[in-house]
């Protein structure tokens, strides 16, 4: 399956700041990635799709203007969380559509913890 | 998009066989049945995918009856390592994957 990456791995920041968690796909050029956030204890929550070289697609109640997201290349997307703030602390995953043994496949990343103080 | 419904928990000892079913009434025609697997703080894991009747892995097999309105997973002889969450999930090349509760599966010794 298709393997993908991101970074960094853990991020504390203060409230307030701006971070940048990147997501990468090393070995199959997506066209679309999608990022989640999961609390803890709970399931995935899909927060937005990206699209490579346009707008991205954000579900109901995802605030467009306070995650950013940038789909700049068939290899990265970038989702920036501007002005955190403690309620933002969360697991932020990524993933991909890839051929699979059957039908379409989603392969995610391994994740990204944010801690905002 | 396909909604599922799993067991919100399940236990079970080492060396057992695990059964999870998964309800999916609604999937479309087009959607392929994944299951995941996710271990605290990792992204996902795929275990194993299909579409009708029965499919095979290293891992683990997959059980889909003819009207595909569910699934079943199966872990053969399960070990501590096998604790962590499951999911299944009805997805096609056109739709975006929305995520259900998930079955949290505890091994024992």
């Amino acid at each position: 399956g298709a393997v993908v990456s991101q970074h960094p791995s853990w991020v504390i920041c203060k409230s307030g700041t701006s971070v940048k968690i990147e997501c990468r796909s090393l070995d199959f050029q997506a066209t679309t990635m999608f990022w989640y956030r999961q609390f803890p204890k709970q399931s995935l929550m899909l927060m937005a799709t990206s699209n490579e070289g346009s707008k991205a697609t954000y579900e109901q109640g995802v605030e467009k203007d306070k995650f950013l997201i940038n789909h700049a290349s068939l290899t990265l997307s970038t989702l920036t969380v501007t002005s955190a703030h403690p309620e933002d602390s969360s697991f932020y995953i990524c993933s991909i559509n890839s051929p699979g043994t059957g039908g379409e496949t989603q392969y995610f990343g391994p994740g990204t913890r944010l801690l905002v103080l | 998009l396909a909604k599922t419904t799993q067991p919100i928990s399940m236990d079970s000892y080492e060396g057992q066989e695990v059964n999870i079913t998964c309800s999916h009434n609604n999937i479309a025609t087009n959607d392929y049945i994944t299951w995941y697997q996710q271990f605290p703080s990792q992204g996902p894991r795929f275990i194993i995918q299909g579409y009708k009747t029965k499919v095979t892995n290293e891992v683990a097999s997959l059980f889909i009856p003819a009207d595909r309105k569910s699934s079943t997973l199966s872990l053969p002889r399960v070990s501590l390592s096998d604790t962590a969450v499951y999911y299944c999930l009805g997805n096609s090349s056109a739709s975006k994957i929305i995520f259900g509760s998930g079955t949290r599966l505890s091994i024992r010794p």
